[in-house]
């Protein structure tokens, strides 16, 4: 699978937007983009993902770039319970059995 | 959305002993499962891909023998770590390819077994 590139940690403001970003340049054409977040001792959540157009849900939106090798997860107010860290990754299209490796991930502080 | 329950989510053994962890997907069939093993701090590292029905494919370095894994059933895998070491504590997470509300190709985690080996 094509690597991803975060930067190790970043720090918002309760209730201020968050842009989280992370590098895919060696992305193919079917790859999907997905972010997932880890809260401590605990298992990843899913939060979004897309393929090439900006994805919006009730967690987040996920912007991508025209060029699809980079991407922005956006939250629009973090909350303390948003202190997590976020991974990028991209999976294979068609192929279900293809794994999800992990990268470093962006670890993100919510300061109140 | 998706759920896979992992069980137990903390197990303390003595060293030599063995320890099984269960994972399962509570609405959903999974052919397809995962186990991870993650360091304090660190990131998660794949150790293998189970396939129901057929034996695991297990990334380089990780001892086939040590961590054996059982996917009898599209709902269940077990992975039991056998003569566990102190450098065997970790904590030990489970996915599943699939389930509602993760998208395309998405996965479904596990919330992790902390295991302590003394």
């Amino acid at each position: 699978d094509a690597k991803t590139t975060q930067p190790n940690s970043m720090e918002s403001n309760e209730e201020e937007p968050v842009h989280l970003p992370c590098n895919h340049s060696t992305i193919s054409g079917t790859d999907y983009i997905h972010w997932y977040r880890q809260l401590p001792s605990q298992g990843p959540e899913y939060v979004i993902h897309g393929l090439t157009s900006n994805v919006n849900n009730r967690m987040a939106s996920l912007a991508i770039a025209e060029d699809r090798k980079s991407s922005t997860l956006i939250l629009h107010r973090a909350t303390l319970r948003d202190a997590a860290v976020y991974y990028c990754i991209l999976r294979k299209y068609g192929n279900t059995g293809n794994q999800f490796y992990f990268g470093t991930g962006t670890s993100l502080t919510v300061i109140p | 959305g998706a759920v896979v329950s992992q069980h137990p989510s903390r197990v303390i053994c003595k060293s030599g002993t063995s320890v099984k962890i269960e994972c399962r997907s509570l609405d959903f069939q999974a052919t397809t499962m995962f186990w991870y093993r993650q360091f304090p701090k660190q990131s998660l590292m794949l150790m293998a891909t189970s396939n129901e029905g057929s034996k695991a494919t297990y990334e380089q370095g990780v001892e086939k023998d040590k961590f054996l894994i059982n996917h009898a059933s599209l709902t269940l895998s077990t992975l039991t770590v056998t003569s566990a070491h102190p450098e065997d504590s970790s904590f030990y997470i489970c996915s599943a390819s699939g389930g509602q509300g993760v998208g395309i190709y998405g996965y479904t985690f596990g919330s992790g077994t902390r295991l302590t080996v003394v």
